[in-house]
């Protein structure tokens, strides 16, 4: 089976730095994805890892350890509308069925 | 538009009645995954599905629920004697395929409310 663990809820200062974390464990591992998703609306797409390492994107980057089951997503320079739940997936290679974390919300605080 | 698209975006349904949520996948995707997310939950994986085929329909509860990808026409999910409980909002997800799909997009969900 495949269990994925996030924190519920975090907060920050604008123009900080902030690092979600996701630990997961899956009997097949094909791929980690993050969302982003605000209240109310359908999750957007922010970055997928199938490698160990660093993925940089902008503002937000996300950071890969299939050896230790982990990986964390940066938020840098935090702005005001960064505010929504994030949402870590991984992808199960024997089916391909993604599978969701429970979300973190992060709230931004001026 | 070239999104995934769902319609209804909201639907309301008395206890008992039917509900029909309907999912047309990004053009060239030929795969639907359906979530179910309740208030201040994360999303909850359903069915997914190819074209004429369920690939894996594991997080489908055992009655009332159907779901299906014709090959012509939208996906649909299809929830027989809705209850409160089903109360949530329905999100359909598409990729191109089980190979080379490294991300799903999805739609911007259907509210179902039963009352």
């Amino acid at each position: 089976g495949q269990n994925i663990d996030q924190p519920t809820e975090m907060t920050a200062t604008e123009g900080a730095i902030v690092q979600i974390n996701c630990t997961y464990q899956t009997s097949g591992f094909n791929g980690l994805f993050w969302y982003q998703q605000h209240a109310g609306e359908a999750p957007t797409f922010l970055s997928y890892n199938v490698l160990d390492g660093l993925e940089e994107k902008g503002r937000f980057s996300s950071f890969l350890s299939r050896s230790k089951g982990y990986s964390y997503l940066l938020l840098k320079e935090l702005q005001m509308k960064d505010s929504a739940s994030y949402l870590c997936a991984v992808r199960d290679s024997r089916d391909d069925k993604i599978i969701f974390g429970k979300g973190t919300r992060l709230h931004i605080l001026p | 538009n070239a999104g995934v698209m769902q319609n209804p975006r909201h639907l309301v349904r008395r206890r008992g009645q039917e509900a029909r949520l309907r999912c047309s996948p990004m053009k060239g995707h030929s795969h639907v995954y359906w979530y179910r997310q309740l208030p201040e939950e994360g999303l909850k994986f359903m069915v997914y599905l190819q074209k004429e085929n369920i690939i894996d329909e594991s997080g489908m509860p055992k009655e009332r629920f159907s779901a299906e990808f014709p090959k012509e026409g939208p996906s649909i999910l299809r929830i027989q004697q809705v209850v409160r409980g089903d109360s949530a909002a329905y999100f359909c997800a598409s990729s191109p395929d089980r190979v080379s799909g490294n991300t799903i997009y999805f739609g911007e969900g259907s509210w179902l409310t039963v009352v």
